[in-house]
C-alpha cells in the first residue's frame, strides 16, 4: 500500500535550520501539506499545496517539493517550533494518508 | 468565526455503534470538503474519511464498510456513524474542513472514542 516516509526525530539547535522530508511515489502528481501538533492539541497547517504558507504563520517556515520528496524547512528555529509534524497527501485514488510524523526537538 | 465542535464520543463495547457529529458555524459545511482525522492514543494521524462539495465520499482501508459520513446541511453539520467498532478504533477523532481540496486548514478540539468491554 502507499506510504508517506518521514525520519522520526529531527534535532536543531535554536537559529538552526531544521529540514523534515516526506517521500511519497505520488508527490510528483500530488500536492503535499504540513502539520505542526504539539501536545494535547489539534494539528496546525503550516504549508499546503507544497509550498504555500497559511496566513499567521511565520515565514521561517517554507515547503518544497521536488520529484517523490516534498521538504519542510524551519529557518531560525525557535523552541516554540518543538512537537510532531506531520505531512499529508493523497494517493492516486483520492484517499488521504499521513506520514508517521517527525518529532522536532529545538534545543 | 470559524468552530467545528464536535460530539458523541463515549465508551463502547467492542461491536457497538456510534454516531459522532461535527457542528460547524462561521462557514458552510456543503461549500467545503470535510473530513474526519483519528488519533490512537500515543500515536500518529490517521485519515478517516472526506466527504466532498459534491457529495461524493472516500474512506480509508481500515473503516470501509464499517463506517458512513454523511451532512446534513440545513445543521451545517457533517456526521460519522460507526458501527461494528474495534479496539483499534480507539482514538480521539477530530472533524476538520478543506476548504478548495482534501485537506484540512481548520480543526475541531477532537471527541474520544474508547472502545472495551
Amino acid at each position: 500500500s502507499y506510504e508517506l516516509t518521514q525520519p522520526p526525530s529531527v534535532s536543531v539547535s535554536p537559529g538552526q535550520t531544521a529540514t523534515i522530508t516526506c517521500a511519497g511515489d505520488a508527490l510528483p502528481r500530488r500536492h503535499a501539506y504540513w502539520y505542526q501538533q504539539k501536545s494535547g492539541q489539534a494539528p496546525v497547517l503550516v504549508i499546503f499545496e507544497d509550498i504555500k504558507r497559511p496566513s499567521g504563520i511565520p515565514e521561517r517556515f517554507s515547503g518544497s517539493s521536488s520529484g517523490t520528496v516534498a521538504t519542510l524547512t524551519i529557518s531560525g528555529a525557535q523552541v516554540e517550533d518543538e512537537g510532531d509534524y506531520y505531512c499529508y497527501s493523497t494517493d492516486l485514488s483520492d484517499n488521504g494518508l499521513f506520514g508517521a510524523g517527525t518529532y522536532v526537538t529545538v534545543l | 468565526e470559524v468552530q467545528l465542535v464536535e460530539s458523541g464520543g463515549g465508551l463502547v463495547q467492542p461491536g457497538g455503534s456510534l454516531r459522532l457529529s461535527c457542528a460547524a458555524s462561521g462557514f458552510t459545511v456543503s461549500s467545503n470538503y470535510m473530513s474526519w482525522v483519528r488519533q490512537a492514543p500515543g500515536k500518529g494521524l490517521e485519515w478517516v474519511s472526506v466527504i466532498y462539495k459534491s457529495g461524493t465520499t472516500y474512506y480509508a482501508d481500515s473503516v470501509q464498510g464499517r463506517f458512513t459520513i454523511s451532512r446534513d446541511d440545513s445543521r451545517n453539520t457533517v456526521y460519522l456513524q460507526m458501527n461494528s467498532l474495534r479496539g483499534g478504533d480507539t482514538a480521539v477523532y477530530f472533524c476538520a474542513r478543506g476548504p478548495t481540496g482534501p485537506y484540512f486548514d481548520f480543526w475541531g478540539q477532537g471527541t474520544l472514542v474508547t472502545v472495551s468491554s
